[in-house]
């Protein structure tokens, strides 16, 4: 089955702690991989798109890598305003269509 | 570049009556709109397609005639929820692709009383 996982569900971490979220897909015919990030009661906003693996993109405290089974986002020495969830969405081809599915999201948090 | 508006940001309206929301890409055209649902805590789930000037195209299980998508322009799309329930109250999401990347508007909280 065609799916996108997110993991961890949620993450709390001090300020200047990195680590890493992870978006893995079992999905056949990538398209593309999303990220964005939502904040409470807003509209996600783009962050990256990742086309194949090897791929590493980066923006600010944020970096995302992208191998065949999985994207990585990597946030290095977070601040508070980093708190968020993360989405991460996978674009595919499924027969004469392309579909993008939607993880459930990672929730940051990050104490200062 | 690359921003999309929706409105109104928030809407509280009685069961039975019908609400309209506007999604415009400001700074580019649009030839493609997305209508999403979002429940407090999940993700994202498309409800359906707009294309301009032609009919939307719908997921599985989304009522066509109660949610009516109209796309009149290369900057406009409107959700219509017609009749609308209390298990309508959700958070509505429209985006928009430009150049591949899918950008999203602010949301739109409907609560139906």
């Amino acid at each position: 089955e065609d799916q996108v996982t997110q993991s961890p569900e949620a993450l709390r971490l001090q300020e200047g702690e990195s680590s890493s979220l992870n978006c893995s897909y079992t999905v056949s015919g990538l398209r593309g991989l999303f990220w964005y990030r939502q904040d409470p009661g807003k509209g996600p906003e783009f962050l990256f798109t990742l086309y194949s693996a090897g791929e590493e993109k980066e923006k600010e405290r944020l970096k995302a890598t992208l191998t065949k089974k999985e994207s990585f986002l990597h946030i290095t020495a977070p601040k508070p305003e980093d708190s968020a969830t993360y989405l991460c969405a996978v674009r595919y081809n499924a027969g004469n269509n392309r579909k993008l599915i939607w993880g459930l999201g990672t929730s940051l948090a990050v104490n200062p | 570049g690359a921003v999309v508006s929706q409105h109104p940001s928030w809407v509280i309206c009685k069961s039975g009556t019908s609400v309209k929301i506007e999604c415009r890409s400001l700074d580019f055209q649009a030839t493609t709109m997305f209508w999403y649902r979002q429940f407090p805590k999940k993700s994202l789930m498309l409800m359906a397609t707009s294309n301009e000037g032609s009919k939307a195209t719908y997921e599985q299980g989304v009522e066509k005639d109660k949610f009516l998508i109209n796309h009149a322009s290369l900057t406009l799309s409107t959700l219509t929820v017609t009749s609308a329930h209390p298990e309508d109250s959700s958070f509505y999401i429209c985006s928009a692709i430009l150049a591949y990347e899918q950008y999203f508007g602010p949301g739109t909280r409907l609560t139906v009383t």
